[in-house]
């Protein structure tokens, strides 16, 4: 099936450092999503990214959606410990409103 | 505010057994997915539907069947649980995802063991 390949897989940081993930594709994404999920729960949206090339802040957060419509980056400043998690991208595939999830990112912030 | 709601946190089923996991939105979303989370996997989507009794397969439908009869409530079914069934389960909900500004929300989660 398609696939996001997302990386790093997991990611040990000390608080204040600031934090780079990415999803890459070999196929175009129309939308491109990241969430976050806390333990026990699902998945809450951080950022949509709609047009290719559009950078968006959210807070600490910013993110980008590629100009090829095949890969999306997020980064997260001067973390926290409440930043702990798992990260996914999410990409809505071509034509359709099939929403397809990257593998993730653990994220672990020391104090 | 928005809800997706799953019928249960956690389950325990046999090998063999018949399995339904419920979801239940109230969003008047047209789409609904069902995605399974396995470590180091990250969600992979089972089935998806976007408008009622329409649905399609996503990457990883074998051993599962799926049941859109209204609007606010897609069913995952197992039709004989297998081990290898044993996972989270997540259900999530859509508007049209070319509408700008939308995005997909999700329920809590749904523990599966199968024993």
């Amino acid at each position: 099936g398609q696939q996001l390949n997302q990386s790093p897989q997991s990611m040990f940081i000390q608080e204040g450092e600031d934090v780079s993930m990415n999803c890459t594709s070999s196929s175009i994404f129309n939308t491109w999503l990241w969430y976050k999920q806390d333990p026990g729960e699902g998945p809450v949206l951080l950022i949509a990214l709609y047009k290719a090339g559009e950078l968006t802040s959210n807070g600490r957060l910013t993110a980008q959606f590629g100009i090829t419509r095949k890969d999306s980056f997020l980064n997260i400043s001067a973390s926290i410990p409440s930043d702990v998690g798992i990260y996914f991208c999410a990409g809505q595939l071509g034509n359709t409103d099939k929403l397809i999830f990257g593998t993730g990112t653990r994220l672990q912030v020391f104090p | 505010d928005v809800k997706v709601t799953q019928s249960s946190r956690y389950l325990v089923k046999r090998t063999g057994e018949k399995v339904f996991l419920e979801c239940v939105q109230d969003m008047d979303h047209e789409n609904m997915f069902w995605y399974r989370q396995d470590p180091g996997l990250g969600l992979r989507l089972i089935y998806f539907s976007y408008d009622v009794k329409m649905k399609e397969k996503g990457d990883i439908p074998e051993g599962y069947s799926v049941s859109r009869e209204k609007k606010e409530r897609f069913s995952l079914i197992l039709e004989s649980a297998s081990t290898n069934q044993t996972s989270m389960y997540l259900c999530a909900s859509s508007l049209s995802l070319f509408d700008m500004n939308t995005e997909a929300f999700f329920g809590q989660g749904t523990r599966l063991t199968v024993v």
